[in-house]
């Protein structure tokens, strides 16, 4: 079937890095796009980008511009999401969405990432 | 700064019908906004519901249905059901970028 499954839960201290990962299956990677989205404690959905899997070219929302990368490898139809400088407001779920021509639907079981000194 | 606005919150009775709405800062919601909505529940990871203002995906249910309406995309749900009580989220693009609304808790009372 059609999924999304994503890595792990992360601990990070302020100041460093977190990469996520998201692997596909049951469909071709190659034809589509990936969002990612998070979800602060209590909080509402927020975009934070989009990657073209077979073209590499990527949207960012301004908020995160100077601070994410989404990257995809085909060969593991694999989607990659790293976000630097943490915060503790970083504190959220992530999720990575199927995402094109317009049709945001198939999502990833989320993954918490906690940023605590 | 673009802002989404849902309702924060909306009440129906089971059985009932309750139409969410989704409103945009720069203006009227058009097509070209392709609308999508979503529904998630406690501790769990949205499902996708409606995309492109009204159409429904394989597995969403008949009562759901989207549409544009006074300038705004809507979720109207007719004959609610005691699990639909969830939160509810719309989504709209931005040439580039999309932008969540800030949802709607739905109790079904």
């Amino acid at each position: 079937q059609v999924q999304l499954v994503q890595s792990g839960t992360e601990v990070k201290r302020p100041g460093a890095a977190v990469k996520v990962s998201c692997k596909a299956s049951g469909f071709t990677f190659t034809r589509y796009g990936i969002s990612w989205v998070r979800q602060a404690p209590g909080q509402g959905l927020e975009w934070m980008g989009w990657i073209n899997i077979k073209k590499g070219n990527t949207n960012y929302a301004q908020k995160f511009q100077d601070r994410v990368t989404v990257t995809a490898d085909t060969s593991t139809s694999t989607a990659y999401m790293e976000l630097g400088s943490l915060r503790s407001d970083d504190t959220a779920v992530y999720y990575c969405v199927r995402d094109f021509a317009y049709v945001v639907d198939v999502w990833g079981q989320g993954t918490t990432v906690t940023v605590s000194s | 700064q673009t802002v989404v606005t849902q309702e924060p919150s909306l009440t129906v009775s089971p059985g009932g019908t309750v139409t969410l709405t989704c409103a945009s800062s720069t203006g009227a919601v058009t097509s070209g906004f392709h609308p999508n909505w979503f529904q998630q529940k406690p501790g769990q990871a949205p499902r996708a519901l409606i995309y492109s203002a009204t159409n429904k995906h394989s597995w969403t249910p008949a009562r759901f249905s989207g549409s544009l309406l006074g300038g705004k995309a809507a979720l109207t749900l007719s004959g609610v059901q005691p699990e639909d009580e969830a939160d509810y989220y719309c989504l709209l693009y931005y040439g580039g970028a999309w932008v969540f609304g800030g949802g709607t808790k739905l109790t079904v009372l």
